[in-house]
């Protein structure tokens, strides 16, 4: 069963605006971690952030933010002050303390973010 | 400090053929893993391992082979390659098992099977 949801295949936003990224996820393990990547045309994965189950506060790292609810399964990815630069593939993945396979990252499928000037 | 390096960064292969992608992490990182990751898709882990001789089949592991003999090393084989395995290959590594921080990902490998 897929365990990350991401349901906006495609986001545009202008430079300068804000932008949120939704991600739900499930899971029975009550120590996992969230996480966000970018991966640009270039290919490479680029990480962004990272929201343990247990932190009490949002993560923040400069303009992004994660809009952690932990009672709905949510992580959504906030990018303030949009930037052209901005734009590529944005990935939320999942890392359960007791899950089987090493702890491996699963993956959702991706949002396609857009900036324009 | 190079992190996770892979070669080659790109390969077109005949179907049937085999070969082998390299992946080598200098950070002295217990953990493992290789991932594909199909045209707009997310990564699904093919391989992972949890130390040197060590390991174990992740979602999609039909038609890959891996070996861990270095802490360093965590090469990919693709025996008799088909179409369905064109995608991009990443390694990542990452500190321990209890670590809940990020992966560290290589540079990627883009195969081509035709």
């Amino acid at each position: 069963a897929q365990k990350i949801t991401q349901t906006q295949p495609g986001m545009f936003v202008q430079e300068k605006e804000a932008v949120t990224l939704d991600c739900t996820y499930d899971t029975s393990d009550p120590s996992y971690g969230l996480f966000w990547y970018k991966q640009p045309s270039s290919g490479e994965m680029i990480f962004l952030i990272y929201q343990g189950s247990y932190d009490q506060q949002n993560a923040t790292e400069g303009r992004y933010s994660l809009n952690f609810q932990k009672a709905r399964k949510s992580a959504n990815l906030v990018i303030s002050a949009s930037q052209l630069g901005d734009s590529a593939m944005y990935f939320c993945a999942m890392r359960e303390r007791g899950g089987q396979a090493g702890t491996a990252l699963i993956f959702g499928k991706g949002t396609t973010l857009s900036v324009s000037s | 400090n190079a992190g996770v390096t892979q070669t080659p960064k790109f390969r077109i292969l005949k179907i049937g053929q085999s070969m082998t992608l390299q992946c080598t992490q200098d950070m002295n990182h217990n953990y493992m893993y290789w991932y594909r990751q199909d045209p707009g898709m997310g990564l699904k882990l093919i391989y992972y391992s949890v130390g040197a001789g060590i390991t174990d089949k992740g979602e999609v592991p039909n038609g890959y082979n891996v070996s861990r003999s270095t802490t360093e090393d965590f090469p990919l084989r693709l025996e008799l390659a088909a179409p369905s395995q064109t995608s991009v290959y990443f390694c990542a590594s990452s500190p321990r098992e209890v670590s809940l921080y990020e992966q560290y990902f290589g540079p990627g490998t883009r195969l081509t099977v035709t």
